[in-house]
């Protein structure tokens, strides 16, 4: 099974700052991986899509790049509304599906 | 507008069954990939089973296998999702998910509906 690592686990930071999440996979998975934002008591959001897709709708301060093993999820000038839970989530093999455990961004 | 919405969920005791239904609304519901992806109380979500748009093919987490059955209605424009043999670790807020065209990223979700095996 693909296992993904996400870091960090917490990230503080402050309106107006650039911050980066790191997803590692346990093997090579292409482009296949997701970045999701998700706030308390709602749905996963889909934020980037083959790992550098901006998906319709999502502001272009998020971007996302990467490929293999290491992806980065990166906000440029983090907005009050974009404090939330980030996960990332690789689609290798429609018969396994693996989410990271999360980075929660703090103000 | 494109909609998931889920219903079904609710307390059960382990070892019981329970049934989960996603009615989906706004786009073309039969040439879409689907998604059951549950997320348990302050735990990253979890990738439940797929199922193809025409119901063929099925997969599933290994946890499930043998317990769980996902299902599809397209002339209904459902998702159903068979539970059965419940365990306390089953407890979670199950959502409904929308494969993406050509992808396997999950573009839609619905509001989820909290399932809660508990003696």
């Amino acid at each position: 099974d693909i296992q993904m690592t996400q870091s960090p686990s917490t990230l503080s930071a402050s309106v107006g700052d650039r911050v980066t999440i790191t997803c590692r996979a346990s093997q090579s998975i292409s482009n296949w991986l997701g970045w999701y934002q998700q706030k308390p008591g709602k749905a996963p959001k889909l934020l980037i899509y083959e790992a550098s897709s901006l998906q319709s709708g999502v502001p272009s301060r998020f971007s996302g790049s990467g490929s293999g093993t290491e992806f980065t999820l990166t906000i440029s000038g983090l907005q009050p509304d974009d404090f939330a839970t980030y996960f990332c989530q690789q689609y290798n093999s429609y018969s396994q599906y693996t989410f990271g455990q999360g980075t929660k961004l703090e103000i | 507008e494109v909609q998931l919405v889920e219903s079904g969920g609710g307390l059960v005791q382990p070892g019981g069954s329970l049934r989960l239904s996603c009615a989906a609304s706004g786009f073309m519901f039969k040439s879409y990939w689907m998604s059951w992806v549950r997320q348990a109380p302050g735990k990253g979500p979890e990738w439940v089973a797929n199922i193809w748009e025409e119901g063929g093919q099925k997969y599933y987490v290994d946890s499930v296998k043998g317990r769980f059955t996902i299902s599809r209605d397209n002339a209904e424009n459902s998702l159903y999702l068979q539970m059965n043999s419940l365990r306390d670790e089953d407890t979670a807020v199950y959502y409904c998910a929308r494969l993406g065209v050509g992808s396997g990223s999950l573009d839609i979700w619905g509001q989820g509906t909290l399932v809660t095996v508990s003696s």
